[in-house]
């Protein structure tokens, strides 16, 4: 079945360091991939999203391409800030359904 | 907008008793999911309507657990009888349909956390 693996965490960085979290999928077909982060005590929040291959999504200074190729998801940032700790979880969605399966999710501490 | 409103925050209960957590999509989303959150198995779906019939419930765990969905703007998610490994924290999403609908952005709301002593 389909499947979402992430690096596991936490990730420990300091401020202004560059940020990548891993992520790899297994499905069938051309799913929709998406990264969502959920900051303490809240719930998810839509990160960005592309739907086919070589498609970069982008938001808040967040990158990740869409690799057929490679079936990977990569999370970067090129500086990252201490508002940006949080858990990021990488998700994806198959093109017949509504329903996302969730990577278990990366910790993500940076320090001043 | 508010959001995704979800209610109870915070419920702690004994083992046996009825437990009824409560979610209010956005107003015109066609779509609400029910996830349940752990450290051990992470992020998992439910159970997932679709104009208030439930449409794939695969995921929920066993027959002490039921959704309803009596209207647009209203859905249950109870546990009877709860049991100490239900502890967990339960999310409620939504989601509209608009322009196909398949990667439209899932809204979620803050989640409740279920403690069951």
């Amino acid at each position: 079945g389909d499947s979402v693996t992430q690096m596991e965490g936490p990730v420990t960085l300091s401020e202004e360091a560059f940020l990548t979290i891993n992520c790899t999928y297994t499905a069938t077909g051309y799913p929709s991939l998406f990264w969502y982060v959920q900051y303490p005590g809240e719930g998810l929040q839509l990160l960005l999203k592309a739907t086919k291959a070589d498609d970069k999504g982008s938001n808040k200074g967040f990158e990740a391409t869409y690799r057929k190729e490679t079936t990977s998801f990569h999370l970067e940032k090129g500086s990252v800030q201490v508002s940006d700790s949080a858990v990021y979880f990488c998700a994806l969605k198959r093109n017949s359904g509504y329903a996302l399966n969730f990577g278990k999710g990366t910790s993500l501490l940076v320090t001043p | 907008d508010a959001g995704v409103i979800q209610s109870p925050r915070h419920e702690v209960t004994e083992m046996g008793q009825e437990v009824t957590l409560r979610c209010k999509p956005i107003s015109g989303h066609d779509y609400l999911f029910w996830y349940r959150q752990t450290m051990m198995r992470g992020l998992e779906l439910l159970i997932y309507f679709n104009n208030n019939v439930p449409i794939d419930d695969s995921g929920m765990p066993e027959d002490r657990f039921s959704a309803k969905m009596p209207n647009a703007s209203f859905s249950t998610l109870k546990i009877q009888p709860s049991e100490p490994r239900d502890s967990a924290v339960y999310f409620c999403a939504s989601s509209p349909r608009t322009g196909g609908g398949r990667n439209n952005e899932q809204f979620f709301g803050p989640g409740t956390r279920l403690t069951v002593l």
